[in-house]
């Protein structure tokens, strides 16, 4: 089974603090992905994944940015948490670019 | 523009009676169709795709979705609900236009009462 996993499930985080929200894929996935989830708002593409070191922009970028080095690992940046920044966030890896993905369990943020 | 729309965005239904969970999406080439199902506190899983052949895919826990075409719909269904199928489900399209980009619906909450 793929596995993807998330540092933390839960976060709470001051405002004006770097947070990083790290993801580990274990299935030699190309693609991964970084998604807000936010109540009746469904998922939103933060930032994107082809290859390692290649990254691209989602729909909501702003006050994020992401780091790849390695293959199975995908993280997130919060360079300055705000309030609005509060939410659950979801990584997901897919074998190929339209396929199926492939979830993590969430880190939910708070940002006091 | 590519979109997904799930028309409900809860569902209560009795526990062993039957459901669907509709989606619309907006596309004129050729699409791969998902929906996936978040339990409470969870990531994703996916429950079911289409991605071409037969118009009716079905998952190991009973659901099943029907691709039309002509509809532009891929609505989720079920026969008789149990009480662990209360989660959130979410439809979700990619096709070639929109660089196979993926695009998610709001979801739909579907609650089982006993």
């Amino acid at each position: 089974d793929v596995k993807v996993t998330q540092s933390s499930r839960y976060l709470v985080k001051r405002t004006g603090e770097k947070v990083f929200l790290e993801c580990v894929q274990d299935m030699d996935h190309e693609n991964m992905f970084w998604y807000r989830q936010d109540p009746g708002l469904g998922l939103r593409l933060i930032y994107f994944s082809y290859d390692v070191k290649m990254k691209e922009k989602g729909d909501i970028p702003e006050g994020y940015s992401v780091s790849r080095e390695k293959k199975e690992r995908f993280s997130l940046i919060l360079e300055s948490a705000s309030t609005n920044q509060t939410s659950m966030y979801l990584c997901a890896s897919s074998p190929t670019w339209g396929s199926e993905q492939y979830f993590g369990p969430g880190t939910r943020l708070t940002v006091t | 523009a590519q979109s997904v729309t799930q028309l409900d965005s809860q569902v209560p239904v009795f526990e062993e009676a039957p459901v669907e969970l509709r989606c619309n999406y907006s596309s004129s080439v050729s699409v791969y169709l998902f929906w996936y199902v978040q339990y409470p506190n969870q990531g994703l899983q996916l429950l079911l795709k289409y991605l071409s052949g037969s118009t009716l895919v079905e998952s190991i826990n009973g659901f099943e979705a029907e691709f039309n075409k002509s509809q532009t719909s891929f609505h989720l269904r079920k026969p008789s609900v149990h009480i662990s199928d209360t989660a959130e489900y979410f439809c979700a399209v990619s096709d070639r236009t929109g660089g196979f980009k993926t695009i998610f619906g709001a979801g739909t909450r579907l609650f089982v009462k006993a």
